[in-house]
């Protein structure tokens, strides 16, 4: 299974929004609603930041949106702030009952 | 809260087995599944398997597929991973991470344990 594709970095200066994408096949992003985006700090564990390509689970910002078209998923982040800076992740079930995830994108905030 | 506790960092020998224990504790452990991922140092996280803890069936990456064991002791809720002949490459932080809906979600994530392969 190939890893999902997102671009290696994005940038964006505080209170800006910014869009991660995540490009798969019909086989996972896009024959499934279970694309998560995963948030992780240097040293740190992965955090869930959306599940099922839209919903946030409770204490995750409103400022943290998922959306799909096709085989392509999408992470948005507004009114950008400092402590979003991170590596972002995402994820999808499959066709083989596996789980696949992208290759990661690290965030900048200017 | 929901809370998922690794065992401890390992160094082992190339050719050897390693086995990571994830226990659970805050949410029913019984009607969930728990994911592993591993992520080697500056690199992406990578799926290794799944297994649903009621069941017992497992899913496993066909990269693993030949060398890895997930498995589950509910009286004490704690999954079990264990991954043999060893190589360097297989030098890396490994996750236990819950899905409470069994859909591929990884909902709360262990803290991680490194497991380092060297000779």
């Amino acid at each position: 299974q190939s890893a999902l594709t997102q671009p290696a970095s994005v940038s964006g200066s505080p209170g800006q929004s910014i869009t991660i994408s995540c490009t798969g096949t019909s086989s996972d992003v896009g024959g499934y609603n279970y694309v998560s985006w995963y948030q992780q700090h240097p040293g740190k564990a992965p955090k869930l930041m959306i599940y099922d390509v839209s919903n946030r689970p409770s204490g995750v910002s409103n400022r943290f949106s998922g959306s799909k078209s096709g085989n392509t998923a999408s992470l948005t982040i507004s009114g950008l702030q400092a402590e979003d800076e991170a590596d972002y992740y995402c994820s999808s079930y499959t066709s083989s009952s596996d789980v696949v995830f992208g290759g990661g994108t690290k965030l900048t905030v200017l | 809260q929901m809370q998922l506790v690794q065992s401890g960092p390992e160094v082992k020998k190339p050719g050897t087995s390693v086995k990571v224990s994830c226990k659970a504790s805050g949410f029913t452990f019984t009607s969930s599944a728990v994911q592993w991922v591993r992520q080697a140092r500056g690199q992406r996280l990578e799926w290794i398997g799944w297994i649903v803890v009621g069941s017992g069936n497992t899913n496993y990456a066909q990269k693993f597929q030949e060398r890895v064991t997930i498995t589950r002791d509910m009286s004490t809720s704690t999954a079990y991973m264990e991954l043999s002949s060893l190589r360097s490459e297989d030098t890396a932080v490994y996750y236990c991470a819950a899905d409470i809906a069994a859909a591929g979600t990884c909902d709360y994530w262990g803290q991680g344990t490194l497991v380092t392969v060297s000779s």
